[in-house]
């Protein structure tokens, strides 16, 4: 099976700052079609899962473009350039090239 | 306006058994692969089990293999969850999800006695 870790678990920002996830997979996540099936998910308090990033780095309509995505193989990175308030949640990885599994969620809070 | 409303969730008895429904609107929902993904209280997300579009191809996750059966009716725009032989473990908010395009915002299920 899959094996989804991400890092840190929790994550203290400073509005306005920079804030990064990493996610590294035990499988490499290239699919036979070449595709590589990683997305990212923003839950915030109360309220379903959002897809944020698709496909490692296509952000999804009307995601603010201070988020971004990057890596390739079994490591990827998710990134906020400047933390907003409504950024507070949790962030999922999840890889889609075998089932769809996820990690096991970065909490970002402000400091 | 893309809508997915789940219904269906509540309390039961170790055991017992649910009928989870999902309807979606606003997309076309019959070229849509549709899933079920869980979260138990305060944990991360499960897929629980998935659909294709056309009905030909159903998978589950091996934690429901046996207990739980997916059905959808693209006429009704409507995917559902049929839960046997339900679990304490299987507590859990429930959500539904055109492939992971679009989520409802969840059904909670309690197996408790």
């Amino acid at each position: 099976d899959v094996v989804m870790t991400q890092s840190p678990l929790s994550l203290p920002v400073t509005l306005g700052q920079p804030a990064s996830i990493s996610c590294r997979s035990s499988h490499s996540l290239v699919s036979s079609d070449g595709n590589t099936y990683l997305s990212w998910f923003q839950q915030r308090p109360g309220q379903s899962p959002r897809r944020l990033i698709y496909k490692v780095s296509n952000r999804d309509s009307g995601v603010p473009d201070r988020f971004s995505g990057s890596g390739s193989g079994t490591d990827f990175t998710l990134k906020i350039s400047r933390v907003e308030a409504e950024d507070v949640g949790v962030y999922y990885c999840m890889e889609g090239t075998y089932w769809w599994t996820f990690g096991q969620g970065t909490k970002v809070e402000i400091k | 306006e893309v809508q997915l409303v789940e219904s269906g969730g509540g309390l039961v008895q170790p055991g017992g058994s649910l009928r989870l429904s999902c309807t979606g609107s606003g997309f076309t929902f019959s070229n849509y692969e549709m899933n079920w993904v869980r979260q138990a209280p305060g944990k991360g997300l499960e897929r629980v089990s998935y659909i294709t579009a056309s009905g030909d191809i159903i998978n589950y996750a091996d934690s429901v293999k046996g207990r739980f059966t997916i059905a959808r009716d693209n006429a009704k725009n409507s995917v559902y969850l049929q839960m046997n032989s339900l679990r304490a473990e299987d507590t859990a908010i429930y959500y539904c999800a055109a492939f992971h395009d679009y989520w409802g915002q969840g059904t909670l299920v309690t197996v408790s006695s």
